[in-house]
């Protein structure tokens, strides 16, 4: 079965640095895509961006460019979302998704890991 | 950027009816690279839909994806208590990637 399993709920304070995982199984991970998607609290969904772990390029939404870094271990099938200085407005779930097609770009998200909730707050 | 709007934002439905859900797109959407996820509360989205019409493993047919070029349609047949959600579109077709805003099917 192909899985993802994220991290655990985070609290944070304002400039903390945080970073959540993704843990791919059941598949080859080097060679699908996984993306990083924000919900806000009873907002829909945002693509920030992937990563292909294969050889670890990467592509961001200019949305969060600079506001956020992906990155990868593909030798333990692991994606990372990591902020260095977090917000209050950074609050948020964040959920990674497998790409369904191998190796493309662009693709639909099939399956998605659990999320993990991220509390920023003073 | 591609911005997908979907309509219309909360459908009150019973059990039994049928429910239709717009997505309509700002340009073309390349090859019908368009997608639709069912949301719970409290859970992460899943996969009902890709390439505009072809369900995914394990959706039953009483959901049906359409459309083409910028207008795509989501249709629950005869809804059943557990299709009760938010569903969102989203596009796969050009980078950024999108999703439109949901509509939150409810129960009337």
């Amino acid at each position: 079965e192909v899985q993802l399993v994220q991290s655990g709920a985070e609290v944070k304070k304002p400039g903390e640095s945080l970073k959540i995982s993704c843990k791919g199984s059941g598949y080859t991970f080097t060679k699908y895509w996984i993306a990083w998607v924000r919900q806000m609290p009873g907002k829909g969904l945002e693509w920030m961006g992937i990563i292909y772990p294969g050889d670890s390029d990467i592509r961001y939404s200019p949305s969060f460019q600079g506001q956020v870094t992906i990155s990868a271990d593909k030798s333990i099938s692991t994606a990372y979302l990591q902020w260095s200085s977090l917000k209050p407005s950074d609050t948020a779930m964040y959920y990674c998704a497998r790409h369904d097609r191998e190796g493309a770009t662009l693709s639909y998200f099939d399956p998605w890991g659990q999320g993990t909730l991220v509390t920023v707050s003073s | 950027e591609i911005v997908l709007t979907q309509s219309p934002g909360t459908l009150s439905l019973s059990p039994g009816e049928r429910a239709t859900l717009s997505c309509r797109a700002s340009q073309t959407i390349t090859s019908s690279f368009l997608a639709w996820y069912q949301q719970k509360p409290g859970q992460a989205p899943r996969l009902l839909i890709y390439g505009a019409s072809s369900r995914a493993t394990g959706i039953p047919d009483r959901f049906s994806g359409s459309g083409s070029g910028t207008d795509f349609t989501l249709t629950i047949s005869r809804l059943e208590p557990e299709d009760f959600a938010v569903y969102y579109c989203q596009q796969y077709g050009r980078s950024p990637l999108t999703f439109g805003g949901g509509t939150k099917v409810e129960i009337k």
